[in-house]
This record gives C-alpha cells, sequence and structure tokens, in this order.
C-alpha cells in the first residue's frame, strides 16, 4: 500500500539553528500538507500546497517557516530559527485532490534545545 | 469552521463493538463527516467519510443522523490495534482538515 515517508524520524537541533524536514508524498497526489502536533495537544494544520504554491496557510505558519517542492518526489518544510516553542511532532499529508481522504506520515519529532 | 462534539474517552472490550458518537448541530449542507483516527505515536489516518447516506468499509460504518445533526462511528468488533483517538471533523470539499479533541478509546482484553 502507498505510503507517505517522512525523515529524519527524530531531529534534535538547537535554539536558532535551521532544520529542514522532509516528506515524499504518495506519488500520484496533487494535495500536499503540513501539520504540528505539541506533545499532548492538538493536530494542528500549518500549511497547504497544490501546483508549486502555497494554497493556505495558518496563523502558526510565520516568516520563519516555508515550504518548498524542491523535485518531483519531495516536499520539505524548513524552519529558518527555530524556537524551543517548535519542539513538535510534525506530519506530512498529501491527497489527490482536497475532496479526498488524507495520508499522513509518520511525523518527524523535532526536538529544540 | 462548524464545530463538533465527542466524548472525551470511551473504554470497549475486544471483539465488542463499539459506537462512538459526534454531535453537529451547525452542520451546513455542503459539510462532510470525516473520522480519522491517531494510535499511539503514529499520524492520522483516515476511517471513513459521508455526506447523508451511511457508509460503510473494510474499516468500520457510518451511521448519519436524518438531519445530519450527529453521527456515529461504528467499529463492528474492537481489536487492541483499534485503541486510539478517534477524531470526527466537519469538512467542505476544498477545506483543510481541522482536528479537534477527539475521543480516546481504550480497548481491553
Amino acid at each position: 500500500e502507498p505510503e507517505v515517508t517522512q525523515t529524519p524520524s527524530h531531529q534534535v537541533t538547537q535554539m536558532g539553528q535551521e532544520v529542514i524536514l522532509r516528506c515524499v508524498p504518495i506519488s500520484n497526489h496533487l494535495y500536499f500538507y503540513w501539520y504540528r502536533q505539541i506533545l499532548g495537544q492538538k493536530v494542528e494544520f500549518l500549511v497547504s500546497f497544490y501546483n508549486n504554491e502555497i494554497s493556505e496557510k495558518s496563523e502558526i505558519f510565520d516568516d520563519q517557516f516555508s515550504v518548498e517542492r524542491p523535485d518531483g518526489s519531495n516536499f520539505t518544510l524548513k524552519i529558518r530559527s527555530t524556537k524551543l516553542e517548535d519542539s513538535a511532532m510534525y506530519f506530512c499529508a498529501s491527497s489527490e485532490a482536497p475532496s479526498t481522504e488524507a495520508f499522513f506520515g509518520q511525523g518527524t519529532r523535532l526536538t529544540v534545545v | 469552521d462548524a464545530k463538533t462534539t465527542q466524548p472525551n474517552s470511551m473504554e470497549s472490550n475486544e471483539e465488542e463493538p463499539v459506537h462512538l458518537p459526534c454531535n453537529h448541530s451547525t452542520i451546513s449542507g455542503t459539510d462532510y463527516i470525516h473520522w480519522y483516527r491517531q494510535l499511539p505515536s503514529q499520524g492520522p489516518e483516515y476511517v471513513i467519510h459521508g455526506l447523508t447516506s451511511n457508509v460503510n468499509n473494510r474499516m468500520a460504518s457510518l451511521a448519519i443522523a436524518e438531519d445530519r445533526k450527529s453521527s456515529t462511528l461504528i467499529l463492528h468488533r474492537a481489536t487492541l490495534r483499534d485503541a486510539a483517538v478517534y477524531y470526527c471533523i466537519l469538512k467542505r470539499n476544498t477545506d483543510k482538515l481541522i482536528f479537534g479533541t477527539g475521543t480516546r478509546l481504550q480497548v481491553f482484553p
């Protein structure tokens, strides 16, 4: 069964450093998403991406965040200067269309120290 | 975003049916009812969705009230692997998923 793959599974970084979280969405999917989940809290929407541009973003997704689809398979989330409060599980998701089911990856646990 | 209300937690015994309720009294005509679940230490996983009619798939059944103000996710025979947080989400076709706090389902052997 096709799946969304995220790497790394766990990333530890120092405050102020840049991190890039990587995702390989399902190959025929066109819509891509990033969500995050702070420990013990809800899954929060960050950004949706379609046709090489951001279609929607939340208040959390400020200027420190960016997304990119650098090639035909990868979808990345970059945090330019990490803060302690960026520590969370980050989930990538993809779907064929906004109306169809979204498939989520296993997540990247980001720990900012 | 239209709001859903779910119990914080529910319990079940293995191999028994589980009925997970969801209230959504402010649902609009274009809102689909989606269910996702999140197993421990994993990403959310799609379970089922519907608009007006009851729906069945290999994972579960979705029973939608006639007035659409509530719905019930039915797991026909709970297994230990079904222990998860279950999210009931209202979503229009072009909207992103907005997760609430969901129902934490415990399954006992």
